[in-house]
């Protein structure tokens, strides 16, 4: 099956800060989604990006399909951006239709 | 509201014991999806159903069932047979085949075994 890597696993920053977290995956996709977990276990959905770039407001994210990676930037940081970020991957085979998750990126803001 | 709702949010039960979780969603999606999370790890699919009376187990399916009788319900029983059924249960659920695929998730459930 496809393979997902995070990185950075840990990432401690001060408030104010940017940030980049990084995707790797090892086969072709046809769904990326990068989620942002919360304190009480909640996923939330930040982007749907097979490809391309897509900003939403202090946040945006790039998936480079051909050389399979993806990229999350958040910018000017607050403490409310902590929690767990993951990354997931899914690729349409038949029969084997399913999201296959990293193991997270644990951001942390201080204040 | 449109969303998904999970039931209970915290679940304890003893060992040798069988329990169901409820997923239920309003968004007129074809596809449901269960998946287990281990503390510090990432989320692992437990079983998925694309359409209603049909599912097919993901990658932990054992010691689980389900069933999909109506579109808008997807209920996972944990059986005794699960030797390790401690962890954080999500739903998620999606438009399915022929649309964008994008999984949304519920607020979860607590499962502890005493």
């Amino acid at each position: 099956g496809i393979q997902v890597e995070q990185s950075p696993p840990d990432l401690i920053l001060q408030e104010g800060a940017n940030s980049t977290l990084r995707c790797n995956f090892s086969d072709s996709v046809n769904n990326l989604q990068w989620f942002h977990q919360n304190p009480w276990g909640q996923l939330i959905n930040l982007f749907y990006i097979p490809s391309g770039t897509k900003q939403n407001g202090r946040l945006s994210a790039t998936t480079v399909a051909t050389e399979r990676y993806s990229l999350l930037y958040i910018s000017s940081s607050q403490t409310t951006d902590s929690g767990v970020y993951f990354c997931a991957v899914e690729r349409w085979d038949f029969g084997n239709e399913k999201l296959t998750f990293g193991t997270g990126t644990r951001l942390t803001i201080i204040p | 509201d449109g969303g998904i709702t999970q039931s209970p949010k915290y679940l304890f039960r003893k060992e040798g014991q069988n329990v169901t979780l409820s997923c239920e969603q309003n968004l007129n999606h074809d596809a449901m999806y269960w998946y287990r999370q281990d503390p510090g790890q990432g989320l692992r699919l437990i079983y998925y159903s694309q359409i209603v009376n049909d599912f097919q187990k993901g990658d932990i399916a054992e010691g689980y069932s389900v069933s999909r009788e109506k579109k808008e319900s997807f209920p996972l029983t944990v059986t005794s047979a699960q030797k390790n059924p401690t962890a954080f249960y999500l739903c998620a659920s999606s438009i399915g085949r022929g649309g964008i695929r994008e999984q949304f998730f519920g607020p979860g459930t607590r499962l502890t075994v005493l």
